[in-house]
């Protein structure tokens, strides 16, 4: 499977601080893509990182990408109360055809 | 926010019975997907579609079917609902390949 596998599960940390997002997947990819859920709505896209780049930025947040070990992380640097979210990698095979990991819960406690 | 509307946002039926779900797009994009997700399992991709008239299984398409007889719909039908299919179900749009997808606030579907 393609899935990408976000870790931690679970994160939970204080306003200003930073949160980093781990994901691992285990095939070669086209694209790379993060994306935000909150409590019962939709999914939003974050970053859309390719497979030759290593480094993506959008405001706040950091995306790496390291194909040799199939891997990628997020960085959301000093954290509000507002990405209080659930954190989902997304693992494009094609066609894009996205497959998700089981998501990253984060807390931002004010 | 992007021009998505999932119909209906809640729905409660018996097992059994046949039921569709709506997704409808303003952003005349290509392509459009369905998506369940439940706890434990992330987001599984169960039908898309590249073109009207155009669709292809996703991952857990069993039970499923789809049609796309318009750019802006895309219709998701559980022929004959079963427990096992409550979910909150997702559609999303995407305007080309390798770009990202947009998706809809969700139909929570449940099924006694």
């Amino acid at each position: 499977s393609q899935q990408g596998e976000e870790d931690p599960q679970a994160l939970s940390i204080q306003e200003g601080e930073n949160a980093t997002m781990n994901c691992s997947y285990k095939t070669s990819i086209n694209n790379l893509q993060w994306y935000r859920q909150n409590s019962g709505r939709g999914l939003v896209h974050l970053i859309l990182i390719r497979s030759n780049e290593r480094e993506k930025h959008s405001g706040r947040l950091r995306v790496t990408l390291d194909t040799s070990k199939k891997s990628s992380s997020l960085l959301i640097t000093a954290s509000r109360a507002a990405d209080t979210a659930s954190y989902f990698c997304a693992t494009d095979r094609g066609n894009n055809r996205l497959a998700f990991g089981k998501g990253n819960q984060v807390v931002v406690i004010p | 926010d992007a021009g998505i509307t999932q119909s209906p946002r809640h729905k409660v039926t018996e097992t059994g019975t046949p039921v569709t779900l709506r997704c409808h797009q303003t952003e005349n994009h290509r392509y459009m997907y369905w998506y369940r997700q439940d706890p434990g399992h992330g987001l599984r991709l169960i039908h898309y579609s590249y073109g009207v008239k155009d669709t292809d299984k996703g991952e857990v398409s069993d039970g499923y079917s789809v049609s796309r007889s318009k750019t802006e719909d895309f219709l998701l039908t559980l022929e004959s609902a079963t427990s096992s299919q409550t979910s909150v179900y997702f559609c999303a749009i995407s305007v080309a390949d390798n770009q990202p997808q947009h998706f809809g606030d969700g139909t929570r579907l449940s099924i006694l």
